[in-house]
């Protein structure tokens, strides 16, 4: 069955680094895209961006280019999100979520991870 | 970044029928289409609704979604205790060239 599988909370101070990772399985990686969503604490959800995970092609959403980095290690079908220089603004749970093109626009999302939590705090 | 207006909160209690909104505007709703997603709290989205109207497999009949012009509803009907969750709308901004999500809406089931 499909899944994505985020790596665990984090806690970092200001002005760190974070690197969550999102494993897939059950289906060809390669084939479907991964985004990227933003959660705040009591707040909605925000798309950050997806990769393309056939080319490695990132894309970027207003508001989250220069300190955010998408990358892929397709030998192991896993999807990275960056986040460089941490602010506390960054504190948020940060979903990867599965594009399904068969379900219409690129923003069909039919398969999410379970979400990782970073916290940025002094 | 949220452009998507909705309303805050609903409610209804068990078989009852509740409806959400979602309004934007021409360069998103007025143009592609619109996907809706339930949260449970504490777990991650999951798709309700694609293309406006669609149920991906697995979905209850009890959800159903519409869109005219420049806005968007969720039906909910014969409401249960599962349905208590936060639902967002979501569709494609031409002028943003990427997917914008709605402000969400917490429906309570009394």
């Amino acid at each position: 069955q499909v899944q994505l599988v985020q790596s665990g909370s984090e806690l970092k101070k200001p002005g760190a680094s974070v690197k969550i990772s999102c494993k897939a399985s059950g289906y060809t990686f390669t084939s479907y895209g991964v985004n990227w969503v933003r959660q705040a604490p009591g707040q909605g959800l925000e798309w950050m961006g997806w990769i393309n995970t056939n080319t490695g092609n990132p894309m970027y959403a207003q508001g989250f280019t220069g300190r955010f980095v998408f990358s892929l290690d397709t030998a192991v079908s896993t999807a990275y999100l960056q986040i460089n220089s941490l602010k506390g603004e960054d504190t948020a749970v940060y979903y990867c979520a599965r594009t399904n093109p068969s379900y219409g626009d690129p923003i069909a999302f039919d398969f999410w991870g379970q979400g990782t939590l970073v916290i940025v705090s002094s | 970044q949220s452009v998507l207006t909705q309303p805050p909160s609903a409610s209804g209690t068990p078989g009852q029928r509740v409806t959400i909104s979602c309004s934007g505007s021409s360069s998103d709703i007025g143009r592609n289409y619109v996907y809706w997603y339930q949260q449970v709290p504490g777990t991650a989205p999951k798709l309700l609704i694609y293309t406006n109207d669609q149920r991906p497999s697995g979905v209850p009949d009890r959800f159903s979604g519409s869109k005219s012009g420049t806005s968007a509803s969720l039906a909910i009907s014969g409401l249960r205790s599962e349905d208590d969750a936060d639902y967002y709308c979501a569709s494609w901004d031409d002028s943003l060239s990427g997917p914008v999500f709605g402000t969400g809406t917490k429906v309570t089931v009394l």
